[in-house]
């Protein structure tokens, strides 16, 4: 049983390229969220999606783009990616409707440079 | 405005003592808490949770208190061991406007090192 998985563990991109960083889940949970850790900041929600078909914007969606690809996965992207959106990204589900565990992928660390 | 604070970014123990994590809030619609653990190149892992209508959650070795007339809770740790050792992360958690998820609102952490 594998969770949540994230691929990739680690990339690095110049400035102005894109990319998506995938996210699946094996638990058949309806919520998927995609935070960011930064230093002394702690993690901060990007995106969510509580339902397969639902996206919705969080405390820092700017620069990112999403889609709930179905009730498993659900991808983050980057369009322009920037040196601000250097950080480490958690993708997160849990069941929905009141649950309040999340439980978390083993992040991706990614550079802008 | 940080919503959820951790006031120490680090933390020394002795094994076999008490560590003692804080956190405080200052949104009062928040009605669920939660500490999570977090070792270096891995996810965080829930520990504990606690709902806004208890003020003391136990479980093995980790007890959650929470007072709300002072925004404050508290992870205590007893005894300590060495593989407690990582970030402590706590969370505030309320339902979206929408009423379709929650919200999971984190502190900045505290580093545990607990010392052989």
């Amino acid at each position: 049983n594998a969770g949540v998985t994230q691929t990739p563990k680690f990339q690095v991109l110049k400035t102005g390229q894109s990319m998506t960083l995938q996210c699946a889940q094996d638990m058949n949970h309806n919520s998927m969220y995609w935070y960011r850790q930064d230093p002394g900041m702690g993690l901060r929600l990007i995106y969510y999606s509580a339902s397969e078909g639902t996206t919705d914007k969080g405390e820092v969606p700017n620069g990112y783009n999403v889609s709930r690809l179905n009730k498993r996965e659900f991808s983050l992207r980057l369009e322009s990616a920037a040196p601000s959106q250097t950080s480490v990204y958690f993708c997160a589900s849990n069941q929905g409707g009141g649950g309040e565990k999340l439980f978390f992928g083993s992040g991706t660390q990614l550079s802008v440079l | 405005d940080q919503q959820v604070k951790q006031n120490s970014p680090s933390l020394s123990v002795q094994e076999g003592r008490i560590s003692i994590l804080n956190c405080d809030y200052t949104n009062s619609m928040f009605d669920y808490f939660l500490w999570y653990k977090k070792y270096p190149a891995e996810g965080p892992t829930f520990l504990i949770s606690i709902s806004s209508i208890k003020d003391k959650n136990e479980d093995g070795r980790f007890t959650v208190f929470l007072n709300k007339s002072a925004k404050h809770l508290s992870l205590h740790i007893v005894p300590s061991q060495p593989g407690d050792s990582a970030v402590y992360f706590c969370a505030a958690s309320v339902v979206f406007s929408s009423g379709s998820a929650r919200q999971l609102t984190f502190g900045s952490g505290t580093q545990l090192t607990v010392l052989p």
